[in-house]
């Protein structure tokens, strides 16, 4: 069985770009969920997403936006990137949404903002 | 308060011995709790679910969960340098809430 399987590995873009990363959850799972992970923030949610809906969303700005597709694949987006926004962006994948089974995470995306 | 803290470390503990990991929660609708480690450089990954109060044991870990008091924990038995990783403890923001991280505590198993 396949894992979650994020693209790309590696980023490194220039402050005011915008970037766009791309998430497939396990087959079969419905929620994907977003999260930003820093040394010194640690993991902080971002958004989830559940049948193309976004039902849950953290505390970031509204540069941070993303969306689900119909086979459950989901993208983030980031825009006028700034320097703070180098870190490692994890996507999550569940059956259900709110996160009651746990999450499998993919690989991760690491984004440089330089 | 943090709605979920656990204590940075580092923990060090010598190999075969009990390393124990520390989580409280502000939630008190909180319903799952999960642990994760992850080493350096790599993702988080799921080790194990706790929802009732008690023990809950697989392998060398045990995870016990006392509700009353927000409070769930982690138990490495005969702990190995393998071992030596990053704990984070995960909470649910309600039924159909999102995981909440604590910030994680690092491990470091000497042999």
């Amino acid at each position: 069985k396949a894992g979650v399987t994020q693209t790309p590995r590696y980023l490194i873009k220039t402050r005011g770009q915008q970037v766009t990363l791309s998430c497939s959850p396990i087959s079969g799972h419905r929620s994907v969920s977003w999260y930003q992970q820093t040394p010194g923030q640690g993991l902080q949610f971002l958004f989830e997403y559940f049948s193309e809906t976004q039902r849950n969303k953290g505390n970031f700005p509204g540069r941070f936006s993303g969306r689900q597709f119909s086979n459950s694949r989901s993208e983030m987006n980031v825009s006028t990137l700034e320097l703070g926004d180098s870190a490692l962006y994890l996507c999550a994948s569940s059956p259900d949404i709110g996160g009651n089974y746990g999450y499998t995470f993919g690989s991760g995306t690491r984004l440089t903002v330089v | 308060q943090k709605e979920v803290e656990q204590n940075s470390g580092p923990l060090s503990v010598p190999e075969g011995a009990i390393a124990s990991l520390n989580c409280t929660y502000s939630d008190r609708g909180s319903q799952s709790f999960f642990w994760y480690r992850q080493y350096s450089g790599k993702s988080p990954e799921l080790i194990m679910s706790i929802y009732s109060n008690g023990d809950k044991e697989d392998g060398r870990f045990t995870a016990q969960l006392n509700k009353a008091s927000q409070y769930v924990s982690l138990l490495i038995r005969d702990s190995q340098p393998s071992d030596s990783a990053t704990y984070l403890c995960a909470v649910n923001r309600g039924s159909q809430g999102n995981l909440i991280f604590g910030k994680g505590t690092k491990l470091s198993v000497k042999p």
